[in-house]
């Protein structure tokens, strides 16, 4: 147990389907992070949220909406997405500020688009 | 921008034998810090160790340490008393120091290990 959970741990959608990936993290961290697992790829940065203002968007395309409503919880809404969006999509947490904070990560969403 | 390169994609090694994971990284940075993560097939990242890079000496967990070479910009991971548990996708990470706002992490490819009974 991390201290952050992420839920569903399965998806499968279809392209028009919209739906949404949810993030709890339970350690008062105050930065959240979405990062997107391919195979035989290195883990890619989405999204930073520090404090709840997003403060990184890594290029990411618009059919992926963040959402951080406070600093426990983050969301990522997916709508009209494509078959190379399947892919485990990790949340981290960590606490910012110090000059020693790794990152928490939850066991991932894993997203299938049919 | 940093990279990190991990260039075993597939390392093996029998229980109780020491195996060593191999991570290169290239930045013009001078203080950042260094991770492992691990990765079962559970999914859940977890770290294994970290080097401040302003610390010559090598960091050591337990049955894991690390040989950081910075002029070299090289990070290995020695698991010494390989055990079962030990099998699962070991990720290479880089952290920059002077990020004030998320401490963005570049990660590796990823090796996966292997530990034979």
């Amino acid at each position: 147990e991390t201290g952050v959970t992420q839920t569903p741990r399965h998806l499968v959608m279809g392209m028009t389907n919209k739906k949404s990936l949810k993030c709890e993290q339970h350690l008062g961290h105050n930065a959240m992070y979405w990062y997107k697992q391919s195979a035989k790829k290195p883990l890619e940065l989405m999204f930073v949220y520090n404090f709840k203002e997003q403060t990184e968007n890594n290029s990411v395309p618009s059919r992926f909406s963040p959402e951080c409503p406070n600093s426990s919880h983050l969301f990522l809404h997916l709508h009209t997405l494509q078959p190379e969006d399947s892919a485990l999509y990790l949340c981290a947490s960590s606490q910012d500020g110090g000059r020693w904070q790794p990152q928490h990560f939850g066991d991932g969403t894993r997203l299938s688009i049919l | 921008a940093q990279t990190v390169t991990q260039s075993q994609p597939e390392m093996s090694v029998q229980e109780a034998e020491t195996v060593t994971l191999s991570c290169t990284y290239d930045t013009s940075e001078s203080d950042y810090y260094l991770f492992w993560y691990k990765q079962p097939p559970s999914r859940q990242m977890i770290l294994v160790i970290r080097q401040e890079a302003y610390k010559q000496q090598n960091a050591t967990e337990n049955r894991f340490s690390v040989n950081f070479q910075k002029a070299a910009k090289s990070f290995s991971l020695k698991i010494s008393d390989s055990q079962l548990g030990d099998a699962a996708m070991y990720f290479c990470a880089y952290r920059s120091a002077y990020e004030t706002s998320g401490s963005r992490l570049t990660f590796g490819e990823g090796t996966q290990l292997t530990v034979n009974p």
